[in-house]
């Protein structure tokens, strides 16, 4: 079946512009989650969904980030403002249900380079 | 908090031989899970193999093995018979007992030489 899908898979813009990272989980997955992966870095969490409503967005690195997932299955990473410190791979996951035990199943990111 | 530690960024290995990649990691949580993730240059992540933390037995996954020491909060994954389709960075990670989010290592990037 399909996986976990992410677009764009690279994502060039200047500093101070807008963008928008888009995920699409598993079918019937109600979990999701959205990582960062800076170069050399291991993934660090951001926000974690249980279906529609974000359960944990301590992760967010400051009120320029924003999530959403209003229907319970895609999600939006929203970025404004962005600045050259943003620049990193932005993965997201999804699992069939919250239990600490469940595999998380990785799209293959999105590219964010800011200039 | 919880932390994860890969002390190795590099590693080697010839085709066919075997590879131990070692994680310690440190947390006060009784219950808790311990999971090896592959990542290809494609850059998705790929579960390689999980450990409950309950679980005295160490976990086993056709190739891949782990030693799991939990006294000494220790999680190494061992690589019997290396594949060149092996070659990638191996991330250790692990989510505490209620918990649901995955807190990585570093990485450790394994080369298999042909």
């Amino acid at each position: 079946g399909a996986g976990v899908s992410q677009t764009p898979s690279n994502k060039v813009t200047e500093k101070g512009k807008y963008v928008e990272l888009r995920c699409d989980p598993i079918s019937g997955h109600t979990a999701l989650y959205w990582y960062r992966q800076s170069l050399g870095q291991g993934p660090e969490f951001l926000i974690y969904f249980q279906g529609t409503g974000a359960a944990d967005d301590s992760g967010l690195p400051n009120d320029r980030f924003f999530a959403v997932r209003p229907e319970g299955s895609v999600s939006t990473l929203k970025i404004q403002r962005t600045e050259r410190g943003d620049s990193a791979v932005y993965l997201c996951a999804s699992s069939p249900l919250y239990a600490p035990y469940n595999e998380q199943f990785f799209g293959p990111g999105t590219r964010l380079t800011v200039l | 908090a919880q932390t994860v530690t890969q002390s190795q960024p590099e590693m080697s290995v010839q085709e066919a031989e075997t590879v131990t990649l070692s994680c310690t990691y440190d947390t006060s949580e009784s219950d808790y899970y311990l999971f090896w993730y592959k990542q290809p240059p494609s850059r998705q992540m790929i579960l390689v193999i999980r450990q409950e933390a309950y679980k005295q037995q160490n976990a086993t996954e056709n190739r891949f093995s782990v030693n799991f020491q939990k006294a000494a909060k220790s999680f190494s994954l061992k690589i019997s018979d290396s594949q060149l389709g092996d070659a990638a960075m191996y991330f250790c990670a692990y989510i505490g007992g209620s918990n649901y989010k995955l807190t990585f290592g570093k990485g450790t990037l394994l080369t298999v030489n042909p």
